[in-house]
């Protein structure tokens, strides 16, 4: 069965200050690995995925399957980076994403 | 574009009733619809995953007769949650999988539908 770990519930960082947000999985196969973002009252959007290997708001995330992460990067935080992330997995072709837990990122000014 | 609208946004209902919850892909098609549940501070679980034309697919300890869906068209799915009780009150989001700007398919999501069983 597939799973998505993401250590951190919480995550508080000052503005300018490097931020990386930790995700783990576990699957057997090949897996697509994406980043949604949820800012405050507002619905989960997709903010990058591994196959597009772009960087989307100053975000870049590389998949290493020797560890099996997909953690998210940002060298200088934002305040508007405050939001709740979520990784997520699926099998192929953005089919039944498996969610991790989520971290709430709060960029302190 | 690529949205998708749910309707109502909230919903109180009786326990013992029955709830209907919408979700519209607005300027697109979506074969492919999901539905997930999410508890207040936890993750997204996905419930079942809604093909246009066929049954639902739901996931291990779902009850399909509890959480009946229905994708009657391209742009319309139903997620109708029978003889509510208090512990179905939950956030439910939709997604419509569709094909994005880079040529590759990904979830377009709801807002949600917050649902409240007194």
């Amino acid at each position: 069965a597939q799973r998505v770990t993401q250590p951190e519930k919480l995550l508080s960082v000052f503005k300018g200050a490097p931020v990386e947000l930790k995700c783990n999985y576990s699957y057997s196969g090949s897996p697509e690995l994406f980043w949604y973002v949820q800012y405050s009252r507002q619905r989960l959007q997709l903010l990058l995925r591994h196959i597009s290997r772009e960087s989307i708001k100053g975000f870049t995330a590389d998949l290493n399957k020797g560890e099996t992460s997909f953690h998210l990067k940002k060298p200088f935080a934002q305040e508007e980076d405050s939001a709740m992330y979520y990784c997520a997995l699926s099998t192929w072709g953005a089919q039944k994403l498996v969610f991790g837990q989520g971290t709430r990122l709060t960029i302190n000014p | 574009g690529a949205v998708v609208s749910q309707h109502p946004s909230w919903v109180i209902c009786k326990s013992g009733t029955s709830v209907k919850i919408e979700c519209r892909s607005l300027d697109f098609q979506a074969t492919t619809m999901f539905w997930y549940r999410q508890f207040p501070k936890q993750s997204l679980m996905l419930m079942a995953t809604s093909n246009e034309g066929s049954k639902a697919t739901y996931e291990q300890g779902v009850e399909k007769d509890k959480f009946l869906i229905n994708h009657a068209s391209l742009t319309l799915s139903t997620l109708t949650v029978t003889s509510a009780h208090p512990e179905d009150s939950s956030f439910y989001i939709c997604s419509a999988r569709a094909e994005g700007l880079a040529g590759v398919y990904e979830q377009y999501f709801g807002p949600g539908t917050r649902l409240t069983v007194t």
